[in-house]
């Protein structure tokens, strides 16, 4: 089945740097990642996704890429805010008709003022 | 549009106790999942259906645990007898049908067996 690795597992910024969490994947058939975004004690909220035919997706200070070939994918955060602190899970959708979701382990993301 | 709501938010019982959780999913959902997430960890898939059928059960203790969906509406996930690895938030999630797209979370139910 899927494999999905996660890095860092925790990741401290200032306010106004950039975050960088990183993704591997196993399956080379995996064609969906989304991004979910979990607040202590809260349910995780998708914050975006990237389907296997785009290299690079972007919404306002958040963007994702792709690289099918390394099978690795990344969360960039710039302009890192106070409200952005929260844990932060990859995932990937295995091959397949069942669309079975992977997660990675998490990161939580601390963003200093 | 109301998102999906799961019962109860917290739950305490001993070991080899019986529990039953229940989900749910957003109207005209046709996919629903049951995950386990442990304290530190990413959400693990216990089983997942599709209208009233299993699509998924590979990661489920099936010697302890069950799951129904009934008219393929509202799921009930059950585990019996608990043990004490079995202390996690039990997540429903709920997706439209056919290729994959976001699923939405309900709030969780927080089981702590002791």
């Amino acid at each position: 089945g899927e494999n999905v690795e996660q890095h860092p597992s925790t990741l401290s910024v200032q306010e106004g740097d950039s975050a960088v969490i990183k993704c591997t994947y196993s399956d080379s058939a995996s064609n969906y990642f989304p991004w979910y975004k979990q607040e202590l004690g809260k349910r995780p909220q998708l914050i975006i996704d990237i389907r296997s035919n785009v290299g690079e997706k972007k919404d306002q200070r958040i963007a994702v890429t792709l690289n099918k070939t390394a099978k690795h994918f990344s969360l960039h955060i710039t302009e890192t805010q106070p409200e952005d602190s929260a844990v932060y899970f990859c995932a990937a959708v295995s091959g397949g008709s069942n669309y079975k979701l992977t997660f990675g382990k998490g990161t939580l993301l601390t963003v200093n003022p | 549009e109301a998102g999906v709501a799961q019962s109860p938010r917290y739950k305490i019982i001993e070991k080899r106790q019986s529990v039953a959780f229940w989900c749910n999913p957003i109207s005209g959902h046709a996919t629903l999942y049951w995950y386990q997430q442990i304290l530190g960890q990413g959400p693990k898939l216990l089983i997942q259906f599709q209208n009233n059928g299993v699509v998924d059960d590979s990661q489920l203790p099936k010697d302890r645990f069950s799951a129904e969906r009934l008219k393929g509406v509202d799921s009930t996930l059950k585990i019996q007898p608990a043990k004490l690895e079995d202390s996690a938030v039990y997540l429903c999630a709920s997706s439209l049908a056919g290729p994959p797209g976001e699923q939405y979370f309900g709030p969780g139910t927080r089981l702590t067996v002791t």
